[in-house]
């Protein structure tokens, strides 16, 4: 099973900063999904990304707000630009490892 | 687009009970996965269904499949404190996960009263 190495852990940022998450995999995955998991709530797909391609965004998310790297099979960034408080959440990697998704540990963010 | 609907929300109950939760759908799935979380972790698979009516144990859960395709339902029975947490049913449309998202249920968190 992948092995998911997801940070910062957690993090408290001021409102109209940015905070890049990176995700680690310890294989080589094609595909690569970041969620949000807002207060309480179940998981939302962001977007998928996949490697050597613009990351794919689910209705609602833009990727001004929410950028997104994968320079390689291993490793992915997401990046939650001019924060707000509305941006508190759980920001969770994924991949999808011989049929199955696996999640790293998220990113607990607080915005004041 | 669609929905999935846990119940219960929340449960509280002491060790050793049968829990018994399930999840509906606004229009058919045809994969359907049963995740557990636990504080400060990401979720994590326990059971995965890919037949209507497909009745499938992972130790102490059993898990079925829905006949309609929109429902399935997710069983622990004897509990014990490590089964705290929170419990999230996922849909997929394709019957052969790789390419499509998941759509996550609102969840439902087990709490064991001592």
């Amino acid at each position: 099973s992948a092995v998911i190495s997801q940070k910062p852990s957690r993090d408290i940022c001021q409102r109209g900063t940015s905070l890049t998450i990176q995700c680690q995999v310890d294989s080589q995955v094609t595909m690569m999904f970041w969620y949000r998991q807002q207060p309480g709530q179940s998981l939302t797909l962001i977007a998928t990304a996949n490697q050597g391609s613009e990351a794919t965004y689910e209705s609602g998310f833009v990727i001004d707000k929410f950028p997104i790297s994968r320079p390689n099979l291993t490793f992915s960034t997401l990046t939650v630009s001019n924060m707000s408080p509305e941006d508190s959440s759980i920001y969770l990697c994924s991949v999808e490892d011989y049929g199955e998704l696996f999640f790293g540990s998220g990113t607990q963010l607080s915005v004041l | 687009g669609q929905q999935l609907n846990q119940s219960p929300q929340s449960m509280f109950i002491q060790e050793g009970e049968d829990v018994s939760m399930n999840c509906t759908s606004s229009s058919i799935f045809n994969t359907w996965l049963w995740y557990k979380q636990d504080p400060g972790e990401g979720p994590v698979l326990l059971i995965a269904l890919y037949k209507a009516g497909e009745l499938t144990s992972n130790g102490r859960l059993t898990a079925q499949f829905g006949i309609t395709r929109k429902d399935s339902f997710l069983n622990i029975s004897a509990s014990i404190p490590s089964d705290v947490g929170i419990y999230f049913c996922a849909g997929q449309l394709s019957s052969n996960f790789g390419n499509e998202k998941l759509t996550f249920g609102t969840g439902t968190r087990l709490t064991i009263i001592p």
